[in-house]
């Protein structure tokens, strides 16, 4: 079956500029993690959905982030007012149940974000 | 705070050696330690899991290992192939009270494998 899907894969904005970039999960997959990579560094947590709810959005940079997932399936990352620090490529990844235990995480390609 | 390290320098090596990649974690117990591969513009795909009771783990060519007390693990790639140049990158996890797995990776290693 189709794995997690991102889009748009490329984004050029202008610092200032508001940007939406969106996640896909794998259907039936009740858990959704963004995660931000800056270049030469690992993924770091940015917020979690279990279904529609976000549990957790301890990871988020600033309130110019936000993130919703309003039916528990399509996730969409906002970033108003980018600044340089910014860029950065955005990674979504969902799994399967959410409930406690190891489960293994799907990964998007990621959106490439660059502010200019 | 929690801090994990992975070798930071890029490894390189000559095809059908043993690739070996370091994973150090302070301030934290994980409960179990996950790896995983990127190539270049994609996102990262999951390849082993390490619990804590385990001392080792084996998949086809790679083997985990997990050392508490050294609060270490290594990932080794036996007989490697330059198709497995890529970034790995580590993760211990705990999975909170809320119980989701929220992951902390390492900066990760670049392996490059030579013909």
């Amino acid at each position: 079956g189709a794995g997690v899907s991102q889009s748009p894969r490329y984004k050029v904005a202008k610092r200032g500029q508001d940007v939406a970039l969106r996640c896909d999960p794998i259907s039936g997959h009740v858990s959704l993690f963004w995660y931000q990579q800056a270049l030469g560094q690992g993924p770091e947590f940015l917020t979690y959905f279990q279904n529609e709810a976000q549990l957790d959005k301890s990871g988020l940079p600033s309130d110019r982030f936000f993130a919703e997932r309003p039916e528990g399936s399509v996730s969409t990352l906002k970033i108003q007012r980018t600044q340089q620090e910014d860029s950065a490529v955005y990674l979504c990844a969902s799994t399967l149940t959410g409930l406690a235990g190891i489960e293994t995480q799907y990964f998007g390609p990621g959106t490439r974000l660059l502010v200019l | 705070s929690q801090k994990i390290e992975q070798n930071s320098e890029a490894l390189n090596i000559q095809e059908g050696k043993t690739a070996t990649l370091t994973c150090n974690y302070t301030n934290y117990s994980p409960a179990y330690l996950q790896w995983y591969r990127q190539d270049p513009g994609r996102g990262p795909v999951f390849l082993l899991l390490i619990r804590e009771n385990e001392k080792e783990k084996r998949k086809e060519r790679l083997k985990v290992t997990f050392d508490t007390t050294l609060k270490q693990s290594l990932f080794h790639i036996t007989a490697s192939q330059p198709a497995d140049s890529a970034t790995y990158l580590c993760a211990p996890a705990s999975p909170p009270s809320g119980g989701y797995n929220k992951l902390i990776f390492g900066a990760g290693t670049r392996l490059a494998v030579h013909p």
